[in-house]
């Protein structure tokens, strides 16, 4: 099956520091990348959709210039949250939707970044 | 806004059956999938529903009425490993919305 990973899977920082998370299509090259964040025991919800070589286009509410999204290959995107905070911590979850699968509207999804801001 | 409502929490005992109802009002639709969550965890996928009725897949059924917003997952011959959040999304405007999460906990 598609898998999708992601790292660091936690990572701890000090507020006001960047913090880069990596989403990589292990064996599918992905059209494109969602990025997602949860929080406890609330879903999931969409931070912003990336298309490889494009923008990322980013959900209302959510800062473009905070959460820096980049997708330079049809099997990687990042997410970097700039200056974070201790609001900033979260779940943060990527999603890849794969070229040509038989259930075309279907995302694998990353294992997930614990991100906890000091 | 778009909104997909399910309930908050189910109880059952192993091996009985459990129903997740799901409600959507989106602003487009192309597809109903169903999740699973454990904590700390990705969701993994269950199922998915684009067409009217009920798909079957081992122990987890799906049911879509797309002309009454209306979804539900069916699970069978419940195990305690069932215990999780179950994540009713729907596909439009190429994005996925989610609903909040039905937490079930199985008791022996």
């Amino acid at each position: 099956g598609a898998v999708v990973s992601q790292h660091p899977s936690w990572v701890i920082c000090k507020s006001g520091t960047s913090v880069k998370i990596e989403c990589r299509s292990l064996d599918f090259q992905a059209t494109t990348m969602f990025w997602y964040r949860q929080f406890p025991k609330q879903s999931l919800m969409l931070m912003a959709t990336s298309n490889e070589g494009s923008k990322a286009t980013y959900e209302q509410g959510v800062e473009k210039d905070k959460f820096l999204i980049n997708h330079a290959s049809l099997t990687l995107s990042t997410l970097t949250v700039t200056s974070a905070h201790p609001e900033d911590s979260s779940f943060y979850i990527c999603s890849a939707r794969s070229r040509g699968t038989g259930r075309s509207n279907e995302q694998f999804f990353g294992p997930g970044t614990r991100l906890t801001v000091l | 806004g778009q909104n997909i409502d399910q309930p908050t929490e189910m109880t059952a005992t192993e091996g009985a059956i459990v129903q997740i109802n799901c409600t959507y009002q989106t602003s487009g639709f192309n597809g109903l999938f169903w999740y699973q969550q454990h904590a700390g965890e990705a969701p993994t996928f269950l199922s998915y529903n684009v067409l009217d009725g009920l798909e079957e897949k081992g122990r987890f059924s799906s049911f879509l009425s797309r002309s009454k917003g209306y979804s539900y997952l069916l699970l069978k011959e419940l195990q305690m490993k069932d215990s999780a959040s179950y994540l009713c999304a729907v596909w439009h405007d190429y994005k996925l919305s989610f609903g909040a999460g039905t937490t079930v906990t199985v008791r022996a």
